[in-house]
């Protein structure tokens, strides 16, 4: 158990759709990390969120948004979804930013 | 921007014995991280094992070991008395050491790792 706590494990929505993933970082981790893993992209880093404010981006497209609470919990947020959305999508956190990422189980999005 | 390259698809092994996975990357920084993750069926993402770019001696983690070669940009993983419950998918994952620029993983693409009983 890493104890980052990624929910739901397992979405099935529709195209034009909008969803919202949650994750709750280890106890203590300030950053946070969101991955998407497809099997034509491999795996992809999308945002970093460090102590509420946004760290830095990766190939996150324009319909994606994410935030970190006060609570350090992260939500990110999917919409207008398309097939090729479907991924298996990862949180990770870290204590501090130059700390191993430790991984969610991740939840998997499948867009019918 | 760096990159990962991980060159073999998919490698075999017979249990007990011993195998190496092949990483190579680039960049042009001096100071960064490497790692190794695991990913089992269940698809959890597990680390096994890290190595700093400034430290000469090769990280090592029980069964686990790498072989750095800064200068050739190499980082392979070594295996010792493989296990069953060692098949998986293994990550090679670049890290920069520069904060400024964020401390996202660059993933190379995967080896699925088979160990035969």
């Amino acid at each position: 158990d890493s104890g980052v706590t990624q929910t739901p494990k397992h979405l099935i929505t529709a195209t034009g759709q909008r969803v919202t993933l949650r994750c709750s970082p280890r106890s203590g981790d300030l950053s946070v990390y969101w991955y998407q893993q497809s099997l034509d992209q491999g795996l992809q880093f999308l945002i970093q969120y460090y102590n509420g404010e946004e760290r830095a981006k990766g190939n996150i497209l324009e319909r994606f948004s994410a935030q970190q609470f006060p609570d350090l919990h992260s939500e990110l947020n999917l919409s207008s979804l398309e097939l090729g959305d479907s991924a298996l999508y990862f949180c990770a956190s870290s204590s501090r930013g130059e700390q191993p990422q430790h991984f969610g189980d991740g939840t998997r999005l499948s867009i019918l | 921007a760096q990159t990962v390259t991980q060159s073999q698809p998919e490698m075999s092994v017979q249990e007990a014995e011993t195998v190496t996975l092949s990483c190579t990357y680039d960049t042009s920084e001096s100071d960064y991280y490497l790692f190794w993750y695991k990913q089992p069926p269940s698809r959890q993402m597990i680390l096994v094992i890290r190595q700093e770019a400034y430290k000469q001696q090769n990280a090592t983690e029980n069964r686990f070991s790498v072989n750095f070669q800064k200068a050739a940009k190499s980082f392979s993983l070594k295996i010792s008395d493989s296990q069953l419950g060692d098949a998986a998918m293994y990550f090679c994952a670049y890290r920069t050491s520069w904060n400024n620029a964020g401390n996202m993983l660059t993933f190379g693409g995967g080896t699925r790792l088979m160990v035969k009983p």
